[in-house]
């Protein structure tokens, strides 16, 4: 069964001091890594698609990374306003599409 | 471009009550879908459209109807409302017409009592 984990759950950071989310994923046959980014109240906002291990994006401050494993969120001297829940998601063989339980991240100023 | 739309944003329903949630996009993307989303649970998906007169389940379906007859509209109707189908829903569609890329409505706060 597909499954993804994210770690930690929460994530407090002083603003400027980097710092990486987890992102651990059992799926037969990936078709694809996904990141979002969700405010209080709000829909999730996506950020970027991995398709395989090796594969690296960038935008502004957040840099995302795959392993046959696992995927890492990097965050480099984040500012108070990427404070949200980062959230991650597989797809498999069919049209589903799994997500895990989301990192918490607070910068503080 | 208004984008994903939902309504309502907030509704409170007895239990046993049906209703309908309305989801529109003014962006012709084919791929449309309903999740859930609860505390300590991640976005869960409910049902998925490809395209117009296509649907199909997703993962947690049961109490959930879907129909789309416009690429614009896809509206999620909860037949006879339980307690346990109290959560927030998203409806999302995609530009690429892959399910990991797309763009999300509002939210719609659904509690039944």
């Amino acid at each position: 069964e597909d499954q993804v984990t994210q770690s930690p759950e929460a994530l407090r950071l002083q603003e400027g001091e980097s710092s990486s989310l987890n992102c651990s994923y059992t799926v037969s046959g990936l078709r694809g890594l996904f990141w979002y980014r969700q405010d209080p109240g709000k829909g999730p906002e996506f950020l970027f698609t991995l398709y395989s291990a090796g594969e690296e994006k960038e935008k502004e401050r957040l840099k995302a990374t795959l392993t046959k494993k696992e995927s890492f969120l990097h965050i480099t001297a984040p500012k108070p306003e990427d404070s949200a829940t980062y959230l991650c998601a597989v797809q498999g063989g069919a049209n589903n599409l799994f997500f895990g339980t989301g990192t918490r991240l607070t910068v503080i100023p | 471009n208004a984008g994903v739309t939902q309504t309502p944003k907030f509704q409170v329903l007895k239990t046993g009550q049906s209703m309908t949630l309305q989801c529109a996009q003014d962006m012709n993307h084919e791929y449309m879908s309903w999740y859930r989303q609860d505390p300590g649970m991640g976005l869960r998906l409910i049902h998925y459209s490809v395209g117009a007169g296509i649907t199909d389940q997703g993962e947690v379906p049961n109490g959930y109807n879907v129909s789309r007859s416009t690429t614009e509209d896809f509206p999620l109707r909860l037949l006879s409302a339980a307690p346990s189908q109290t959560s927030v829903y998203f409806c999302a569609s995609s530009y690429s017409g892959t399910p990991g890329e797309q763009y999300f409505g509002p939210g719609t706060r659904l509690t039944v009592t």
